[in-house]
């Protein structure tokens, strides 16, 4: 079965620090993922996929498949970066559909 | 462009009682899906729509709730009768078709008390 897993629910780090959120996934196909952001009072929108490999506002995922993970990071963490961060697999084969994380909430002190 | 638009932004009803939400997707979008997001998880997959025909709803609790897309446009969620436990946030999403980039509404917040 596809599972995702955000080991942290919480992550607080301070202004300029580096940031690493992570994300391990289970899946028997071809993974696809992606992270989702969902900042204070604003909906849910894609921060980045693995298949673009570009960097988004700084953040940067890598694709491990031998360990099974998609951890996110940033060099260099900022205030406006605060918020709850998903990790989420997309199911190949008929009914292509998300499978999220429970989500890590993260906040950058000043 | 408009984004995916939600109403009512907030319910709250008594177990038991019935309750609708409703959605219209980006135009031109042909996949739209509903969420369950219970408070400190992730959403959860309930329903998924190609044009106005169900792809997947393995996770609907079919004996309650119920979804419809006619017209293949906007879509309404249906709980009936409601339990405690569907207090949740209801994110509708849509996609250009199954696969692309899912674009979230700003969800429904349901409290059953």
């Amino acid at each position: 079965a596809q599972r995702v897993t955000q080991p942290e629910k919480l992550l607080s780090v301070f202004k300029g620090a580096p940031v690493e959120l992570k994300c391990n996934y289970s899946y028997s196909g071809s993974p696809e993922l992606f992270w989702y952001v969902q900042y204070s009072r604003q909906r849910l929108q894609l921060l980045l996929r693995h298949i673009s490999r570009e960097s988004i506002k700084g953040f940067t995922a890598d694709l491990n498949k031998g360990e099974t993970s998609f951890h996110l990071k940033k060099p260099f963490a900022q205030e406006e970066d605060s918020a709850m961060y998903y990790c989420a697999l997309l199911t190949q084969g008929g009914s292509e559909k998300l499978v999220f994380g429970k989500g890590t909430k993260l906040t950058v002190n000043p | 462009e408009a984004g995916v638009a939600q109403s009512p932004r907030y319910k709250i009803i008594e177990k038991r009682q019935s309750v609708a939400f409703w959605c219209n997707p980006i135009s031109g979008h042909a996949t739209l899906y509903w969420y369950q997001q219970i408070l400190g998880q992730g959403p959860k997959l309930l329903i998924q729509f190609q044009n106005n025909g169900v792809v997947d709803d393995s996770q609907l609790p079919k004996d309650r709730f119920s979804a419809e897309r006619l017209k293949g446009v906007d879509s309404t969620l249906k709980i009936q009768p409601a339990k405690l436990e569907d207090s949740a946030v209801y994110l509708c999403a849509s996609s250009f078709s199954r696969g692309n980039i899912q674009y979230f509404g700003a969800g429904t917040r349901l409290s059953v008390l």
